[in-house]
């Protein structure tokens, strides 16, 4: 089975501080995504990453940055967060092109 | 640009009905891939189905069945005999022609909340 984790399933951070969300996976993917989930706005790409210390941006990087040293991990960084950041943040994976992506459980930040 | 349209916001039906979630996309390209999402209350997307362009066959599984039609642009979802847990946020979703970086990106509809009662 594949399985994506990620580090907590809840984190209350305070303005400003810097926050960091990692992201495992075990199947070998080459791909891996970061996806942040708000009411009303459905899901939204951040960034992702489709080899080691490869990234591109999504449609909403403002605020946020990646780091993938190693296959299996991408780390999702808020360099100083604010409260506009307070949301369910969801990590994926997929093997290439076209390959179903398979999700983490989330995180929910709340940021006060 | 891509888009996944899914017009029904909330559903809400009691146990045994059937009830059908409605995905209408849009793209230009010719090879792409069209995905069920099914997401619990507990958060965690679930993967139901990928199916590709080139494959118009509808597909059964259980008491879940999808009809794709390219003609209309639509990839519904059909839930038959309805159970209280099948109550979820169910998203479709449409993954882009990205060979360049093998990126494989997903563009979601922003999902329907079905609510079966007992």
């Amino acid at each position: 089975d594949v399985k994506v984790t990620q580090s907590s399933r809840y984190l209350v951070k305070r303005t400003g501080e810097k926050v960091f969300l990692e992201c495992v996976q075990d199947m070998d993917h080459e791909n891996m995504f970061w996806y942040r989930q708000d009411p009303g706005l459905g899901l939204r790409l951040i960034y992702f990453s489709y080899d080691v210390k490869m990234k591109e941006k999504g449609d909403i990087p403002e605020g946020y940055s990646v780091s993938r040293e190693k296959k299996e991990r991408f780390s999702l960084i808020l360099e100083s967060a604010s409260t506009n950041q307070t949301s369910m943040y969801l990590c994926a994976s997929s093997y290439e092109f076209g390959e179903t992506q398979y999700f983490g459980p989330g995180t929910r930040l709340l940021v006060l | 640009a891509q888009k996944v349209t899914q017009a029904q916001t909330e559903i809400s039906v009691v146990e045994k009905e059937d009830v059908t979630l409605d995905c209408v996309y849009e793209t230009r390209d010719t090879t792409y891939y069209l995905f069920w999402y099914k997401q619990p209350p507990s958060g965690e997307l679930v993967f139901l189905i990928r199916r590709n362009s080139f494959d118009e066959q509808n597909e059964i599984s259980g008491r879940y069945s999808w009809n794709f039609q390219k003609s209309t642009s639509s990839f519904n979802f059909t839930i038959t005999a309805s159970q209280v847990v099948d109550s979820a946020v169910y998203f479709c979703a449409l993954s882009e022609n990205k060979r360049e970086t093998s990126g494989s990106r997903l563009t979601f509809g922003e999902g329907t909340q079905l609510t079966v009662n007992p």
